[in-house]
Parts: structure tokens; sequence; C-alpha cells
């Protein structure tokens, strides 16, 4: 079956703007991340959904990130007022529960110019 | 709080040399840890995990919960091996993966 997509998979933005990065995860998995890979650096948890609970935000860097989840699909990214030290690729993973194996989506670049 | 700690953030060896990629961790819990690679222009993906006992590709890694460690080692390293690795750490039960800053291996002909 199709695994994790992540759109858009580049993204230029100039300082100051918002963005939105999007993931879908497998179907039925009720689980989902979201990490950031900053150049040269580990990945670094951002935020993480579980079917209808409350997600766990404490990863997020500032009140500048959010992220939405709708049921057990579909999950948004957005940074608002972007900063050059946004810049990193974005991934997203799900898994069918929490400490099962995660799988990973291609990733979001984006460019903070 | 969970913490993973990858001390070499680059390791090189040999084809035919062993190789260890150390992982570290603190937990105050049950943990359950795991392996990732990144192979170059592919995604992230799961290599092993502690529960398993298993070896996948020639690798295994042993939890031991007295040196709060999860050693990744292989005795015969191969030059598609090359890849950066990832330790990871969840708490039984728990809702979230701490991971490691990763350790870049390269592979030497």
């Amino acid at each position: 079956g199709a695994g994790v997509s992540q759109s858009p998979s580049n993204k230029v933005t100039e300082k100051g703007k918002d963005v939105e990065l999007r993931c879908d995860p497998i179907s039925g998995h009720t689980a989902l991340y979201w990490y950031r890979q900053r150049l040269g650096q580990g990945l670094e948890f951002l935020i993480y959904f579980q079917g209808n609970s409350a997600p766990d935000k404490s990863g997020l860097p500032s009140d500048r990130f959010s992220a939405e989840r709708t049921g057990e699909s579909v999950s948004t990214l957005t940074i608002q007022r972007t900063q050059q030290e946004d810049s990193a690729v974005y991934l997203c993973a799900s898994s069918q529960a929490p400490s099962y194996e995660q799988y990973f989506g291609p990733g979001t670049r984006l460019t903070v110019t | 709080a969970q913490r993973v700690t990858q001390p070499e953030k680059l390791l090189s060896v040999f084809k035919g040399a062993p190789v260890e990629l150390k992982c570290n961790y603190s937990y105050s819990g049950s943990p359950e840890l795991f392996w990732y690679v990144q192979y170059s222009r592919q995604r992230l993906q799961l290599l092993l995990r502690h529960i398993s006992r298993e070896s996948i590709k020639g690798f295994t890694a042993d939890l031991n919960k007295g040196e709060t460690s999860f050693h990744l080692k292989k005795p015969f390293a191969q030059e598609e091996d090359s890849a950066m690795y990832y330790c990871a750490l969840s708490g039984l039960g728990n809702n979230d993966m701490r991971f490691g800053a990763g350790t870049r291996l390269t592979v030497k002909p």
C-alpha cells in the first residue's frame, strides 16, 4: 500500500511569511509524529498525535509553530512568521500505535530566505 | 525525561572490519529501544528493535539496562552499510519517541 506522503517536497519562502506543510499518514495508523531535521543535526521531536487524544506539543520550539490533525488522517504543520532558523527538513511519520514502528515520509525541505 | 545520546557524529571503518555504533539512554521507566537507518536518498526506516531480538542485515543490538546502552554492532561491515543511523527510545506505553543526534557511518573499500 501507499506509504506516508508529504507535500510540498520543497518550499522556499521569504522570512516573515507563513507556511503550511502537509502529511498524509498510512491509512489506519492512529499515531502521527512531526520531526525537524536541521542540516547536520539529528531528529528533533515536534509534536505527536494519537487518535482523538490531545496532542503532545511538548517539542514545538515556539508559538509560531502549530499543527492540526483531522481524526486519524491528514495533518498540517503551520509555521507563522518564518525565520531563517526554521530552515530544515520537516519529517512526518505514522505508526499503528505508540511504540510501534514508525513509517517516515520523504520530508519537506523548507528554506527561509 | 527521555534522552538518547549518540556520542559519535561520524564513524569510518574499512570494509570487513567490525563496527559498533554507540547509543546511551536515560529513562526512568521501561524503555523500548530502536535503531533507524537512512540510506542515501531514501527514507528513514526501522532497522531493528530490541524487543524483536533479531539480526537485520547482520546488525545486532543488545539492551544493557545496567549500562543504559543499546549499541549497534556488526562483525564485518559492508560498503552498503554506509548510512545515517539513529538510535531511538520510547517508554513502554508512552506516547512519543526520542531520537539521538545520529551517527554517519562510512564504510571504505
